[in-house]
């Protein structure tokens, strides 16, 4: 099966300044890589995705880029708000008839300091 | 409104009892999961389903089982809990397909076996 793996596992940032949060995947069938963002005592959410076809996708402040050939995909937010400081959790999906589950990496933790 | 629904929200409970948690999701979605997660830390997948009476075992699935009998209802049932069941269950669905979406997530439900 899929295993992703995520690092760091902890980030502290300045407000203002860059965070990447970078992945690895293992199944090359996986084609749809979305990052949750999960705040204090609530659920996680989508915040971007990609899909094996392109290799970067950007929303505001926030990129994704994907290198298919080394199997890994990396979360990057420009001008850190402390707003943006939560767990971060990437996951893989492989294009299948659906019988797959999606496998999350073990997360990361943002602090943006203000 | 769409969404998907965990109840209780809160459990305290005995050692050796058995529960159900409830897990409705009313967006018509296929794909259904459990996971297992301590406040803040990885997700682990407990069992997910791709339709009606199809469930798989994840990762941490030996001492639950889940049915699907309806395409909106997934409950987990824990037969006999244990100190170590401690945690935040969170149930997820999505819909699969070639193109693979966003999984929503239900707001959890918070277990403490006393």
């Amino acid at each position: 099966g899929e295993n992703v793996e995520q690092h760091p596992s902890t980030l502290s940032v300045q407000e203002g300044d860059s965070a990447v949060i970078k992945c690895t995947y293992s199944d090359s069938a996986s084609n749809y890589f979305p990052w949750y963002k999960q705040e204090l005592g609530k659920r996680p959410q989508l915040i971007i995705d990609i899909r094996s076809n392109v290799g970067e996708k950007k929303d505001q402040r926030i990129a994704v880029t994907l290198n298919k050939t080394a199997k890994h995909f990396s979360l990057h937010i420009t001008e850190t708000q402390p707003e943006d400081s939560a767990v971060y959790f990437c996951a893989a999906l492989a294009r299948d008839t659906g019988r797959r589950a999606l496998t999350f990496g073990s997360g990361t933790r943002l602090q943006v300091q203000p | 409104e769409a969404d998907i629904y965990q109840t209780p929200r809160y459990l305290v409970i005995g050692t050796g009892k058995k529960i159900t948690l409830e897990c409705s999701q009313t967006m018509g979605h296929d794909k259904m999961y459990w996971y297992q997660q301590d406040p803040g830390m990885e997700l682990h997948l407990i069992h997910y389903s791709y339709g009606v009476n199809s469930t798989e075992k994840g990762d941490l699935s030996s001492e639950s089982t889940v049915s699907r009998i309806r395409t909106e209802h997934f409950p987990l049932t824990l037969e006999s809990a244990r100190p170590s069941h401690t945690s935040q269950y969170l149930c997820a669905s999505s819909m699969p397909g070639q193109s693979n979406t966003e999984a929503f997530f239900g707001q959890g439900t918070r277990l403490t076996v006393v």
